[in-house]
């Protein structure tokens, strides 16, 4: 069966440090993945899209960015945090675009002070 | 993808049927219609999704109008457990990226 793993789980940075969130999948080949943003209260935003190694598609600009230096590894990072990059991130994997076969990972809760 | 509108929030009691209604008046021909729910403080979970015909799962019902307007999400005996932020969702099924909108909070009381 297929399974996600997104760590770490909770982080607390302070301003103007780097970032790096890794999420990976087990027992699938060439998923899509994406990354997430949760920011206080709801509203689930899309920050980046991958459908294969390297290719990685932003959807608002911004602070991050993301790699995919392998099939099923997913990076989020930042070389410098700003207050606003506060939130809860997380990461998705789906097979197909159809949009039933998203999976999402545990998330990240990211505080930066 | 057509824009979808759910009310911000619905109560319930426990053991009791809940309806989640979402109006997509925009939708094409080809969007399918997708829900997903988010428990407190974890990632969101597939319910289910359909096109015109009504669907059931083990997890809840999907009732879609006629005029594929509205849909209702409808869970037979509403738990504690099923209260979440629940998300309708309108996007081709090919080609689509999941894009969330605000949702209806649920809250169940026993």
């Amino acid at each position: 069966s297929q399974t996600i793993h997104q760590w770490p789980a909770t982080l607390v940075q302070p301003v103007g440090s780097p970032l790096s969130l890794e999420c990976t999948v087990e027992g699938t080949s060439n998923p899509n993945l994406y990354w997430y943003r949760q920011a206080a209260g709801r509203g689930l935003q899309l920050l980046f899209y991958s459908v294969g190694i390297g290719q990685i598609s932003s959807e608002v600009p911004q602070n991050l960015s993301a790699s995919r230096p392998q099939d099923r590894q997913f990076i989020l990072s930042s070389k410098k945090l700003l207050l606003s990059d506060s939130g809860f991130y997380l990461c998705a994997w789906s097979r197909l675009w159809t949009g039933h076969g998203y999976t999402f990972g545990s998330g990240t809760r990211l505080t930066v002070v | 993808d057509a824009k979808t509108t759910q009310p911000n929030s619905m109560e319930s009691n426990e053991e009791e049927p809940v309806h989640l209604p979402c109006n997509h008046s925009t939708i094409s021909g080809t969007d399918y219609i997708h829900w997903y729910r988010q428990l407190p403080s974890q990632g969101p979970e597939y319910v289910i999704h359909g096109l015109t015909s009504n669907v059931n799962n083990r997890m809840a019902s999907l009732a879609i109008a006629e005029d594929r307007k509205s849909s209702t999400l409808i869970l037979h005996r509403a738990t504690l457990r099923d209260a979440a932020v629940y998300y309708c969702i309108a996007l081709r099924n090919q080609g689509g990226k999941l894009i969330f909108g605000q949702g209806t909070e649920l809250s169940v009381k026993p």
